[in-house]
Protein backbone atom coordinates (compact mmCIF):
# COMPACT_ATOMS: atom_id res chain seq x y z
CA UNK A 1 0.00 0.00 0.00
CA UNK A 2 1.34 3.49 -1.02
CA UNK A 3 1.90 5.47 2.27
CA UNK A 4 4.66 7.85 4.06
CA UNK A 5 6.06 6.53 6.64
CA UNK A 6 8.34 8.63 9.90
CA UNK A 7 10.15 7.53 12.69
CA UNK A 8 10.34 7.83 15.42
CA UNK A 9 6.92 8.91 16.22
CA UNK A 10 8.00 10.66 19.57
CA UNK A 11 11.50 11.36 20.46
CA UNK A 12 12.64 13.47 23.48
CA UNK A 13 16.33 13.74 24.15
CA UNK A 14 18.87 15.84 25.90
CA UNK A 15 20.56 19.57 24.80
CA UNK A 16 23.47 18.70 22.37
CA UNK A 17 22.30 15.26 20.84
CA UNK A 18 22.68 15.01 17.05
CA UNK A 19 19.00 13.56 15.87
CA UNK A 20 17.96 12.21 12.27
CA UNK A 21 14.31 12.10 11.66
CA UNK A 22 13.64 9.30 9.13
CA UNK A 23 10.86 10.04 6.55
CA UNK A 24 10.35 7.58 3.41
CA UNK A 25 7.50 7.27 1.21
CA UNK A 26 5.94 4.32 -1.56
CA UNK A 27 4.09 6.96 -3.10
CA UNK A 28 6.25 7.55 -6.33
CA UNK A 29 6.23 11.00 -5.68
CA UNK A 30 9.19 13.34 -6.69
CA UNK A 31 8.60 16.44 -4.66
CA UNK A 32 9.01 15.69 -0.93
CA UNK A 33 8.81 18.33 2.24
CA UNK A 34 9.43 19.04 5.98
CA UNK A 35 7.10 21.01 7.82
CA UNK A 36 7.58 22.10 11.38
CA UNK A 37 4.51 22.63 13.83
CA UNK A 38 3.68 23.71 17.28
CA UNK A 39 0.98 22.91 19.52
CA UNK A 40 -2.59 24.41 17.89
CA UNK A 41 -0.03 26.98 15.59
CA UNK A 42 -0.15 26.53 11.75
CA UNK A 43 2.43 24.10 9.77
CA UNK A 44 5.62 26.20 8.02
CA UNK A 45 7.74 24.69 5.50
CA UNK A 46 11.19 24.06 6.50
CA UNK A 47 13.01 22.44 3.49
CA UNK A 48 11.39 20.81 0.44
CA UNK A 49 13.16 18.12 -2.04
CA UNK A 50 11.82 18.12 -6.11
CA UNK A 51 14.34 15.22 -6.79
CA UNK A 52 17.34 13.27 -5.88
CA UNK A 53 19.95 15.51 -5.07
CA UNK A 54 17.64 18.61 -4.75
CA UNK A 55 16.90 20.34 -1.43
CA UNK A 56 15.59 23.89 -0.66
CA UNK A 57 14.74 25.81 2.09
CA UNK A 58 11.62 26.74 3.10
CA UNK A 59 9.69 29.71 4.35
CA UNK A 60 11.08 28.93 8.09
CA UNK A 61 14.82 29.40 8.94
CA UNK A 62 15.51 26.42 10.47
CA UNK A 63 19.13 24.62 11.39
CA UNK A 64 18.18 21.46 10.45
CA UNK A 65 19.68 19.90 7.15
CA UNK A 66 17.94 17.55 4.33
CA UNK A 67 19.52 15.01 2.02
CA UNK A 68 17.92 13.62 -0.84
CA UNK A 69 20.00 10.38 -2.32
CA UNK A 70 17.37 8.20 -3.02
CA UNK A 71 13.67 9.16 -4.56
CA UNK A 72 11.57 7.54 -1.24
CA UNK A 73 14.00 8.65 0.93
CA UNK A 74 14.15 12.27 2.50
CA UNK A 75 15.62 12.67 6.63
CA UNK A 76 15.82 15.66 8.56
CA UNK A 77 18.67 16.02 10.52
CA UNK A 78 19.87 18.55 13.52
CA UNK A 79 23.51 18.72 14.67
CA UNK A 80 22.97 19.65 18.02
CA UNK A 81 19.52 19.33 19.50
CA UNK A 82 18.15 22.60 21.60
CA UNK A 83 14.78 22.68 23.28
CA UNK A 84 14.06 25.67 21.42
CA UNK A 85 13.75 22.39 18.74
CA UNK A 86 11.11 20.91 20.52
CA UNK A 87 7.61 20.78 18.17
CA UNK A 88 6.52 18.41 15.58
CA UNK A 89 7.79 17.88 12.48
CA UNK A 90 5.69 16.20 9.68
CA UNK A 91 6.94 14.83 6.54
CA UNK A 92 4.91 15.02 3.40
CA UNK A 93 5.32 14.34 -0.63
CA UNK A 94 3.32 15.01 -3.80
CA UNK A 95 2.71 14.79 -7.33
CA UNK A 96 -0.15 17.43 -7.50
CA UNK A 97 -2.37 16.36 -4.36
CA UNK A 98 -0.08 16.44 -1.24
CA UNK A 99 0.30 13.69 1.67
CA UNK A 100 1.41 13.50 5.19
CA UNK A 101 3.15 11.65 7.01
CA UNK A 102 1.85 10.37 11.17
CA UNK A 103 4.87 13.19 12.39
CA UNK A 104 7.72 13.12 14.87
CA UNK A 105 6.84 14.73 17.97
CA UNK A 106 10.09 16.03 19.40
CA UNK A 107 11.08 17.29 23.04
CA UNK A 108 14.27 18.17 23.81
CA UNK A 109 15.33 18.93 27.55
CA UNK B 1 4.59 35.72 -0.25
CA UNK B 2 1.20 34.29 -0.36
CA UNK B 3 -1.07 34.84 2.83
CA UNK B 4 -4.10 32.85 3.71
CA UNK B 5 -6.72 33.61 6.25
CA UNK B 6 -9.16 31.15 7.69
CA UNK B 7 -12.18 31.74 9.15
CA UNK B 8 -13.47 31.69 11.94
CA UNK B 9 -10.27 30.64 14.23
CA UNK B 10 -12.52 28.89 16.89
CA UNK B 11 -16.30 27.29 16.34
CA UNK B 12 -18.31 25.22 19.00
CA UNK B 13 -20.98 23.29 17.64
CA UNK B 14 -24.07 21.39 18.69
CA UNK B 15 -24.05 17.61 17.44
CA UNK B 16 -26.25 17.80 14.25
CA UNK B 17 -25.79 21.37 13.00
CA UNK B 18 -24.17 22.50 9.94
CA UNK B 19 -21.23 24.82 9.24
CA UNK B 20 -19.15 26.76 6.74
CA UNK B 21 -15.31 27.40 6.93
CA UNK B 22 -13.71 30.28 5.18
CA UNK B 23 -10.36 30.36 3.68
CA UNK B 24 -9.13 33.69 2.10
CA UNK B 25 -6.23 33.68 -0.42
CA UNK B 26 -3.49 37.42 -0.79
CA UNK B 27 -3.08 36.01 -4.62
CA UNK B 28 -4.21 33.08 -7.37
CA UNK B 29 -2.82 29.71 -6.45
CA UNK B 30 -2.92 26.79 -8.66
CA UNK B 31 -3.84 24.34 -5.83
CA UNK B 32 -5.75 24.10 -3.04
CA UNK B 33 -6.33 21.75 -0.35
CA UNK B 34 -8.30 21.03 2.84
CA UNK B 35 -6.84 19.18 5.25
CA UNK B 36 -8.40 18.13 8.99
CA UNK B 37 -5.69 17.31 11.79
CA UNK B 38 -7.29 15.07 14.62
CA UNK B 39 -6.05 15.11 18.10
CA UNK B 40 -3.00 12.66 17.14
CA UNK B 41 -1.63 14.98 14.86
CA UNK B 42 -2.45 13.67 11.69
CA UNK B 43 -3.40 15.37 8.76
CA UNK B 44 -6.13 13.95 6.74
CA UNK B 45 -7.26 14.95 3.10
CA UNK B 46 -10.08 16.39 2.66
CA UNK B 47 -10.50 17.92 -0.68
CA UNK B 48 -7.98 18.85 -3.41
CA UNK B 49 -9.57 21.62 -5.07
CA UNK B 50 -8.16 24.03 -7.11
CA UNK B 51 -11.37 25.80 -8.50
CA UNK B 52 -14.64 24.33 -8.37
CA UNK B 53 -17.46 22.12 -6.17
CA UNK B 54 -16.26 18.48 -4.92
CA UNK B 55 -18.42 16.50 -2.33
CA UNK B 56 -17.42 13.58 0.38
CA UNK B 57 -20.45 12.51 2.32
CA UNK B 58 -21.26 15.28 4.58
CA UNK B 59 -18.52 17.48 3.71
CA UNK B 60 -18.35 19.54 0.92
CA UNK B 61 -15.68 21.91 -1.02
CA UNK B 62 -15.70 24.73 -3.36
CA UNK B 63 -13.08 27.13 -4.76
CA UNK B 64 -13.81 30.56 -6.50
CA UNK B 65 -10.35 30.84 -7.62
CA UNK B 66 -10.76 33.97 -9.51
CA UNK B 67 -11.99 35.45 -6.54
CA UNK B 68 -9.33 33.65 -4.17
CA UNK B 69 -11.41 32.20 -1.92
CA UNK B 70 -12.54 28.27 -0.58
CA UNK B 71 -15.33 27.32 1.21
CA UNK B 72 -15.30 23.93 3.21
CA UNK B 73 -18.52 23.07 4.29
CA UNK B 74 -19.59 20.21 7.02
CA UNK B 75 -23.38 19.14 7.25
CA UNK B 76 -25.06 16.86 10.32
CA UNK B 77 -21.52 17.77 12.23
CA UNK B 78 -20.70 14.78 14.34
CA UNK B 79 -18.30 14.74 17.58
CA UNK B 80 -15.53 12.52 15.51
CA UNK B 81 -15.43 16.23 13.45
CA UNK B 82 -13.78 17.79 15.75
CA UNK B 83 -10.25 19.36 15.59
CA UNK B 84 -8.58 21.69 13.37
CA UNK B 85 -8.93 22.12 9.69
CA UNK B 86 -6.75 23.97 7.58
CA UNK B 87 -6.56 25.21 4.09
CA UNK B 88 -3.75 25.45 1.90
CA UNK B 89 -2.39 26.77 -1.41
CA UNK B 90 0.25 27.59 -3.36
CA UNK B 91 3.59 25.72 -5.29
CA UNK B 92 4.85 24.90 -2.01
CA UNK B 93 1.69 24.50 0.33
CA UNK B 94 1.60 27.49 2.67
CA UNK B 95 -1.14 26.98 5.40
CA UNK B 96 -2.99 29.14 6.88
CA UNK B 97 -3.99 29.11 10.80
CA UNK B 98 -6.70 26.95 11.06
CA UNK B 99 -9.91 26.28 12.50
CA UNK B 100 -10.35 24.62 15.84
CA UNK B 101 -13.85 22.81 15.87
CA UNK B 102 -15.25 21.35 18.88
CA UNK B 103 -18.66 19.42 18.34
CA UNK B 104 -20.33 18.96 21.69
CA UNK B 105 -22.94 15.84 21.85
Amino acid sequence: EADIYQTPRYLVIGTGKKITLECSQTMGHDKMYWYQQDPGMELHLIHYSYGVNSTEKGDLSSESTVSRIRTEHFPLTLESARPSHTSQYLCASSAGEQFFGPGTRLTVL
Amino acid sequence: GIQVEQSPPDLILQEGANSTLRCNFSDSVNNLQWFHQNPWGQLINLFYIPSGTKQNGRLSATTVATERYSLLYISSSQTTDSGVYFCAGGGELIFGTGTLLAVQP
